[in-house]
């Protein structure tokens, strides 16, 4: 089975520019999760999605970022306008239930670059 | 406000003896406490998790031990293969919670031959 697919794995954009990060779950997963990592923080979580609704957004950082769930199996976390201090890995995961005990499983992320 | 801290960013071990990776929190509430390790250009994957009921838990080379009073773990890696050099990230989460997970920085584990 396929894992978490997110794209695009590069992204390089200039200052003030619009950038959309997308995830496709693991089938059958009803919980998807945004993080970033950075090297001064290391993982963050930033909102949490279940069965499609936001469920907890508290790590988001500021409006720039925005995130959706149209679908059981589409996700997109949007940064406008971003800026260099975005520059980070994000990764997306899923996991198939709610809970703590439930395996968090993650995509290959999507490397940023904001210059 | 960082509430698991990994103080170590990197540590180096031959192969064959023991890896310790050592892990700190800060919210006594946690209960539940996770390993993930992570390879240059993939995703975190689990690799090991522990209760706070329990103070051992062990899966083939790899053991996680937790001690609440001082609000510590460590994973030993024993014995250590090339093949676990990769990032390791500690993880907790509190049971009444709906699993969000806090993590520590990571800490760089380099196996030389």
């Amino acid at each position: 089975d396929a894992g978490v697919i997110q794209s695009p794995r590069h992204e390089v954009t200039e200052m003030g520019q619009e950038v959309t990060l997308r995830c496709k779950p693991i089938s059958g997963h009803n919980s998807l999760f945004w993080y970033r990592q950075t090297m001064m923080r290391g993982l963050e979580l930033l909102i949490y999605f279940n069965n499609n609704v936001p469920i907890d957004d508290s790590g988001m950082p500021e409006d720039r970022f925005s995130a959706k769930m149209p679908n059981a199996s589409f996700s997109t976390l949007k940064i406008q306008p971003s800026e260099p201090r975005d520059s980070a890995v994000y990764f997306c995961a899923s996991s198939s239930g709610w809970g703590m005990r439930e395996t968090q499983y993650f995509g290959p992320g999507t490397r940023l670059l904001v210059l | 406000d960082q509430q698991v801290k990994q103080n170590s960013p990197s540590l180096s071990v031959q192969e064959g003896r023991i890896s310790i990776l050592n892990c700190d929190y800060t919210n006594s509430m946690f209960d539940y406490f996770l390993w993930y390790k992570k390879y240059p250009a993939e995703g975190p994957t689990f690799l090991i998790s522990i209760s706070s009921i329990k103070d051992k838990n062990e899966d083939g080379r790899f053991t996680v031990f937790l001690n609440k009073s001082a609000k510590h773990l460590s994973l030993h890696i024993v014995p250590s293969q090339p093949g676990d050099s990769a990032v390791y990230f500690c993880a907790a989460s509190l049971s009444d919670s709906w699993g969000k997970l806090q993590f520590g920085a990571g800490t760089q584990v380099v196996v030389t031959p």
